[in-house]
């Protein structure tokens, strides 16, 4: 069983849609947790970053995670094509000298 | 945020020949992280490069083909050794940074395609 699991998709939807992606983790010890956006051709993004349970919103962003069942949500609200990349959990115990796991990424498309 | 500047930003080579991918950080980090990413996968770790230590290798990885550099605290290499077709990938470097360190940001990627 993998540290971190994330559905590859692809998933499709249309402009303007809720978009909800996901990871499980099976280490309880990962206290960090992070989403990134990885364009075609380009190196990944930090797009959220938090710590321990609960929300953290940033503009159409909203981050979420739950530690009692081990599951971490990142979600989009009115999508937008430009949206359209592959998005990777991560997560890690929490210092700078810890390693960081990856999920396998979602790739997200927008449709006009 | 660090911000992380890579080189090449891609590449062809023949087989058997080398390449060394050059990252720079904006910023002094005690450690640098160098990835690979294969076309459709996630990232794997390759090893994390300490300043004024011998890099550390992940399972798999092995420092006579992946030789590692890191003479100061904002700037490290990865070399490819004896490159094979199975070689071809993104590269990737990768530093901490954020205000308690423990965010990871990555450099623009090498992009390998060895023939």
């Amino acid at each position: 069983q993998k540290e971190v699991e994330q559905d590859p998709g692809p998933l499709s939807v249309p402009e303007g849609a809720i978009v909800s992606l996901n990871c499980t983790y099976s280490n309880s010890a990962f206290q960090y947790f992070m989403w990134y956006r990885q364009y075609s051709r380009k190196g990944p993004e930090l797009l959220m970053y938090t710590y321990s349970s609960g929300n953290k919103e940033d503009g159409r962003f909203t981050a979420q995670v739950d530690k009692s069942s081990k599951y971490i949500s990142l979600f989009i609200r009115d999508s937008q094509p430009s949206d359209s990349a592959t998005y990777l959990c991560a997560m890690s115990p929490g210092s700078s000298a810890s390693k960081i796991i990856f999920g396998s990424g979602t790739r997200l498309s927008i449709r006009p | 945020s660090a911000v992380i500047s890579q080189k090449p930003s891609r590449d062809i080579c023949q087989r058997g020949t080398s390449l060394t991918i050059q990252c720079q950080v904006d910023s002094q980090v005690t450690m640098m992280f160098w990835y690979r990413q294969q076309p459709g996968q996630s990232l794997t770790l390759i090893a994390t490069a300490n300043q004024g230590s011998e890099a550390t290798y992940e399972s798999g990885f092995v420092i006579d083909k992946f030789p590692i550099s890191r003479p100061n605290l904002t700037f490290s290499t990865l070399t490819v050794s004896n490159m094979s077709p199975e070689d071809s990938s993104i590269y990737l470097c990768s530093a901490f940074g954020g205000v308690l360190n423990t965010e990871a940001f990555f450099g623009q990627g090498t992009r390998l395609t060895v023939v």
